[in-house]
């Protein structure tokens, strides 16, 4: 089972309002990544980030952001949230970069905004 | 961009029939990675080719790879209902360090028992 945590599972939040999604890894992974999945979709690559301190945006525009103090932790944020944010959200990390290795994937946050 | 192709996006079987479904790329992959995310679950890696050609096989399912690397076929012997869910693979274009996986946009498969 992977090592990998994402909270809160389910969130129902009003327009507005600003949230983080958390997503925690216990493997030491360098990279990690969110993705944004609506039901029964593809997977759209929002942000990723390849190690401390480094952060970059995915194919999808996302008006979302996201940070990387530390190895193990990258949440992601929205200061305003809209009915079309909503979606789930899975993060992910791997060992191996350059799209080669294993993702392991967290459990996801469904994110509803009325 | 690279697009990473699955078609069609639904299929239906019977317990018991094989089952196959196919990726393609409009580039080169230097690896393909197939995943399976069961409903209300998240993606979960199967299985990873990187050679020209390459099979591997996971109990009933057999993955291949294409000659030119370009395609990929994911075969499932004798389905059960343990195997419902939607069916990914991924690729990175091209490769190289900064490249990410491009996902299909999966097939979902059904089975009636």
């Amino acid at each position: 089972e992977a090592d990998i945590y994402q909270t809160p599972r389910y969130l129902v939040i009003g327009t507005g309002k600003k949230i983080t999604l958390e997503c925690s890894q216990t493997m030491g992974h360098d990279k990690m990544y969110w993705y944004q999945q609506d039901p029964g979709m593809e997977l759209h690559l929002i942000h990723y980030s390849y190690g401390v301190n480094s952060t970059e945006k995915g194919d999808l525009s996302s008006e979302s952001t996201v940070s990387r103090i530390r190895t193990e932790h990258f949440p992601l944020t929205l200061e305003s949230a809209r009915p079309s944010h909503t979606s789930q959200y899975l993060c992910a990390s791997s060992a191996q970069g350059g799209g080669t290795g294993e993702l392991f994937f967290g459990e996801g946050s469904r994110l509803t905004v009325l | 961009g690279q697009q990473v192709m699955q078609i069609p996006q639904y299929q239906h079987v019977q317990e018991g029939e094989d089952f196959t479904t196919y990726c393609n790329s409009s580039t080169t992959l230097s690896n393909i990675q197939w995943y399976k995310q069961r409903p209300g679950g998240h993606p979960v890696f199967l299985i990873q080719l990187v050679k020209s050609g390459e099979v591997k096989k996971q109990k009933r399912l057999t993955f291949q790879f294409g000659e030119a690397k370009k395609n990929s076929s994911l075969h499932i012997t004798a389905t059960q209902t343990t195997d419902v869910g939607t069916y990914f693979c991924a690729g990175p274009p091209g490769g190289g360090a900064n490249s990410k996986l491009t996902f299909g946009k999966g097939i979902t498969l059904s089975v009636r028992p």
